[in-house]
């Protein structure tokens, strides 16, 4: 299986600053068909996950453009432009390239 | 509106089995993949099924295959996981998920299913 590993697992943020979260993947997640299917999801404390970043760097409708996602082959970030209040969370990246699909541990973002 | 609301959780006792439904509204269920994902208490994310539009397909994490049962009723725009030799290591909240590639992610609310004696 792909193994995600996500760094760091605690994130202290500050409102208002920029946060970065990095996954990296065991395999190159580039599939047969080109496409990389590198997901990022958002889990709100008591909230069912959410899915912000799709194919690497494509944001999900409704997403705020605080939000991105970069990478390619095994390497991949998450940056958050400027920490709001709501984007206190677990952030987790996720490869939808190689069955079975696979989630980062989770890192957790809470404000300072 | 896409809404997934899953059911059929609980307390159940090790070696039991239990299904698992998820109803589906606001889309046209038969033309989607479907999935379930689930969450240990405190823990991370563990992706388990994939089923194909017309239940032609179906695929399983190695630590559910060939306990756990994913199958669908389109007449229904129903999921269901059929669950069974269930051990304390299943407990975890299970989600219903509509996943796309490219276009949009949903997920259901979760159910909790707790293994325990």
């Amino acid at each position: 299986d792909v193994v995600m590993t996500q760094s760091p697992l605690s994130l202290p943020v500050t409102l208002g600053q920029p946060a970065s979260i990095s996954c990296r993947s065991s395999q190159s997640l580039v599939y047969s068909d080109g496409n990389t299917y590198l997901n990022w999801f958002q889990q709100r404390p008591g909230q069912s996950p959410r899915r912000l970043v799709h194919k690497v760097s494509n944001r999900d409708s409704g997403v705020p453009d605080r939000f991105s996602g970069s990478g390619s082959g095994t390497d991949f970030t998450l940056k958050i432009s400027r920490v709001e209040a709501e984007d206190v969370g677990v952030y987790y990246c996720m490869q939808g390239t190689h069955w079975p699909w696979t989630f980062g541990q989770g890192t957790k973002v809470e404000v300072k | 509106e896409v809404q997934l609301v899953e059911s059929g959780g609980g307390l159940v006792q090790p070696g039991g089995s239990l299904r698992l439904s998820c109803a589906a509204s606001g889309f046209t269920f038969s033309t989607y993949w479907m999935s379930w994902v689930r969450q240990a208490p405190g823990k991370g994310l563990e992706w388990l099924a994939n089923i194909k539009q017309d239940g032609s397909e179906k695929y399983y994490v190695d630590s559910v295959e060939g306990r756990f049962t994913i199958s669908r009723d389109n007449a229904k725009n129903s999921l269901y996981l059929q669950m069974s030799s269930l051990r304390a290591e299943d407990t975890a909240v299970y989600y219903c998920a509509r996943y796309t590639s490219g276009y949009d992610c949903y997920w259901g609310q979760g159910t909790l299913v707790t293994v325990s004696s």
